[in-house]
Formats: C-alpha cells, structure tokens, sequence
C-alpha cells in the first residue's frame, strides 16, 4: 500500500475539535475515494473526487463532513466538531483517470476522540 | 436491500491446507468483483478480481469462482501459509456508482 500516502496514520481529537485527514494518490492516479471503517466491519464509501471536483458524496454525513482534492496537493477530508462516534479507521484509495481496474488504498488514519 | 455479504465471520486452517472464503451478493447487475486482503493495521490489498463473463481466475496460489446463477464468489487459497492470516473482504465495484461496496470480512487464521 505504499502508493497511497495517508497521514497522519493516528490522530487523537477532543470533542469539538478539527480533524483533518490528508492523502496523497498514487502517482499517475487522478480519482480518489474515501472511506470509514469501524472495529470488525468493512470498508463505507465516504466520497468520491476527481481533481477540482466532488463526483459522488452519497456516503458523506449531511454535517459536518467535507472533502477537496485540489489541483495541487493532497485530498483533504475534514471534520468539523468531532464527536466520540467519529472513531474510526479513514481509508482512501486511489484509481486511473481511465477507466477499469481496481482501486488501491492507503494504510489509512486511526482517528480518536477523547 | 443490495448487499455484499460473507458466509462465516471466521475461519481457522491448518497450516498447510487449502482454505476457502465465500460470499453471497444480491445484485444480480453486479459486474465486477474483488478480493479484498487486509491486514491488522493495514489498508485493503488488492488480490484478485473476476469479472461477470468469468466464472473462474487465477492467480499465484488463490483462484476466484464466481457463481451468477446462485450469486456467489469463493476465494480459494492453496497451501495456506501463517503469512496469510488476515481479514478477506469481498467487494463489488460499481463501476456505475465509481464506489466499492464491501462485505462485512472473513477472518482467516492459521493453525501450526
């Protein structure tokens, strides 16, 4: 999983805080997916970005959830005002702007809020 | 509702033997799907992939079956070995949604 670079790889958080999560593509890679995974469950897809653009945040929290994926720079996933049930494993992976094949992931962000 | 689900939560082999995962899917669109390996604090790794004009693939000690009629996919892995130990997940890509749909895991442990 080395090609999809997510950090940091823990975060620890108050209720009420920030937490930003970043992740950075494999190279050549233009798509990039979240997702959230808590203990003895799979993966939920969170959101889908192409650069510059949100595709598909069928899976985002209505509040306070938002990504980007800017021309430069890595992806960003933001919480705004963390809440215990925010724990979680935050995965992102990464495709080519073509289309077929699967997508590869980071080893993910280990978010906790105290 | 469409889901993508395992049999067995976990599953226990001598080292050595073969081992089988299987998981059931609901979506009888579905297309294209992934075995998904993920180890304890890791991210999913890719194994293999089967498409629905498939019924059968195969890599370096694993094979993928896939079964439309009863809409089934079983990964097999040969020799089971201890660096195998890990959660197996099943996954649909909906290239249609651009998203993966992941089943809830196989745990797979390896007895000596």
């Amino acid at each position: 999983n080395a090609g999809v670079m997510q950090n940091p790889r823990h975060l620890v958080r108050r209720r009420g805080q920030e937490a930003r999560l970043r992740c950075s593509p494999m190279k050549g890679h233009s798509h990039v997916y979240w997702y959230r995974q808590l203990p003895e469950e799979g993966l939920k897809f969170m959101v889908y970005l192409q650069k510059e653009n949100i595709i598909d945040e069928s899976g985002m929290p209505k509040e306070r959830f938002s990504a980007e994926f800017p021309k430069e720079g890595p992806s960003i996933l933001r919480i705004q005002q963390v809440v215990r049930g925010d724990s979680a494993a935050y995965f992102c992976a990464s495709s080519p702007p073509t289309a077929g094949g699967p997508q590869h992931f980071g080893d993910g962000t280990r978010l906790s809020i105290l | 509702g469409e889901s993508v689900g395992l049999h067995l939560p976990t599953l226990s082999v001598q080292e050595g033997d073969n081992s089988i995962i299987n998981c059931a899917y609901s979506n009888s669109a579905s297309d294209y799907f992934i075995w998904y390996k993920q180890e304890s604090g890791k991210g999913p790794q890719f194994i293999i992939d089967i498409r629905s004009n498939m019924d059968k693939r195969q890599g370096q000690r694993v094979t993928v079956l896939l079964n439309k009629t009863v809409k089934h996919l079983s990964l097999q892995i040969a020799a089971t070995q201890p660096g195998d130990s890990a959660v197996y997940f099943c996954a649909e890509d909906r290239r249609s949604a651009s998203k993966i749909i992941f089943g809830s895991g196989t745990r797979l442990s390896i007895r000596p």
